[in-house]
């Protein structure tokens, strides 16, 4: 298993700000994504983010409003930019290990713009 | 591409009965994994219980066990012996090398 967290836990953010949101794992992972749960619906995969290159995004997100890094195999950053109240949703990262690709999700952060 | 479906957007279960929750799934893929997530009211994404593609077997943890059909690409959870603490909202994914699907979540309210 992994042990992942984030911080921020919570945010609260005027709009045409941006925020930056930090995953840590307590182990060397291959895979870690990056997640969105909007208000009452189910989980969107935003984008895969790669270690030592460009993270990959999924189709309806983009690098200019979700800058992601990946400096390392442990840790990562998703940066939320020029934030509409539309962006209030939980945030969460999760890692894949083990030869099922088990999935692990940090505890999220939950944003909220105004 | 992937999608999953929960037809049940919320259910009731009396204490201690057993509750079965209803997932369907497509893709084309051969190789994918089943999982199912228990979401309580913090936010936090609880791994409950897995089953891969090509397990012969249904897969169980504890009180929770997953009725795998493929050929109607079912993957239905069912929770043995409802506890008050289960009452949560319970996602069902699909997996393919570590990127997942998720269907819209059904929510679970156990009654004393």
């Amino acid at each position: 298993s992994a042990v992942i967290s984030q911080k921020p836990s919570r945010d609260i953010c005027q709009r045409g700000t941006s925020l930056t949101i930090q995953c840590q794992v307590d182990s060397q992972v291959t895979m870690m994504f990056w997640y969105r749960q909007q208000p009452g619906q189910s989980l969107t995969l935003i984008a895969t983010a790669n270690q030592g290159s460009e993270a990959t995004y999924e189709s309806g997100f983009v690098i200019d409003k979700f800058p992601i890094s990946r400096p390392n195999l442990t840790f990562s950053t998703l940066t939320v930019s020029n934030m509409s109240p539309e962006d209030s949703s939980i945030y969460l990262c999760s890692v894949a290990t083990g030869t099922v690709y088990e999935q692990y999700f940090g505890p999220g952060t939950r944003l909220t713009v105004t | 591409a992937q999608k999953i479906t929960q037809t049940q957007p919320g259910m009731f279960v009396q204490e201690k009965e057993a509750v079965t929750l209803d997932c369907t799934y497509d893709t084309s893929d051969p190789s994918y994994g089943l999982f199912w997530y228990k979401q309580p009211s913090s936010g936090e994404m609880i791994f409950l219980i897995y089953q891969g593609s090509y397990d012969q077997q249904n897969a169980t943890e504890g009180r929770y066990s997953l009725n795998f059909q493929k050929a109607r690409k079912s993957a239905n959870l069912v929770i043995s012996a409802s506890q008050l603490g289960d009452s949560a909202m319970y996602f069902c994914a699909m997996s393919q090398e570590g990127k997942s699907t998720f269907g819209d979540g059904t929510t679970l309210t156990v009654k004393p």
